[in-house]
């Protein structure tokens, strides 16, 4: 079975520093690994994926997010956080075998940008 | 593109009372579409994976004679939720994979915006 693991509940971090939100996962075979973030009562918005290639990929609005198959992570980051950047993260993972197409869903972090 | 759209955002309805909720896939043709449940504060919860034209794969535990799903055509998909009760209050987000020519795009789900349902 697949399992995505986001072990923050909650990440604070101060304008213009550097962000990261964590990203494990557990999945057979070569994984596809996603970003979503929502907004309060919004759905989720893509920002980014890996399905193969370069193990740094990046996405919307200045993010970026970097494949380890050593450590099984796939860790959000960004150079410089904007307050507007505050919003619940998903990370999210999916086998590439079988035509099922069935996503997990890691819990969500909270991302607070503190001007 | 790739825009999702559901309809309504939000509504209240007494208990006992049917709602239909629709997706639609505004710029791209959706083979499969997605009908998620969110709770405050946690994680999306898969209930159900709609083929257009097939009937819908429900994940264990959806009732699948409570939560009717149709996928009629490539940009609409619609849940029902049938004699609603307070306790299927919740936030549904439904999400879509397109399928581009011969090449089914099978790596990116595109999100709606979410229904808001709050049962009486």
């Amino acid at each position: 079975a697949q399992s995505v693991a986001q072990p923050e509940d909650q990440v604070n971090v101060a304008e213009g520093n550097p962000l990261t939100v964590k990203c494990t996962y557990s999945v057979s075979g070569n994984p596809y690994l996603f970003w979503y973030v929502q907004y309060p009562n919004r759905g989720l918005q893509f920002l980014l994926k890996y399905i193969t290639g370069d193990n740094l990929v990046k996405g919307s609005y200045g993010f970026e997010a970097e494949f380890n198959k050593s450590q099984t992570s796939f860790h959000l980051k960004k150079p410089s956080a904007l307050v507007s950047d505050s919003a619940l993260y998903f990370c999210a993972v999916r086998s590439p075998s079988g035509g099922y197409q069935k996503v997990t869903f890691g819990t969500g972090t909270k991302l607070q940008v503190i001007p | 593109g790739a825009v999702v759209s559901q309809h309504p955002s939000w509504v209240i309805c007494k208990s006992g009372t049917s709602v239909k909720i629709e997706c639609r896939s505004l710029d791209f043709q959706a083979t499969t579409m997605f009908w998620y449940r969110q709770f405050p504060k946690q994680s999306l919860m898969l209930m159900a994976t709609s083929n257009e034209g097939s009937k819908a794969t429900y994940e264990q535990g959806v009732e699948k004679d409570k939560f009717l799903i149709n996928h009629a055509s490539l940009t609409l998909s619609t849940l029902t939720v049938t004699s609603a009760h307070p306790e299927d209050s919740s936030f549904y987000i439904c999400s879509a994979s397109h399928t581009s020519g011969s090449l089914i795009s099978t790596d990116t789900q595109y999100f709606g915006p979410g229904t808001r349902l709050t049962v009486l």
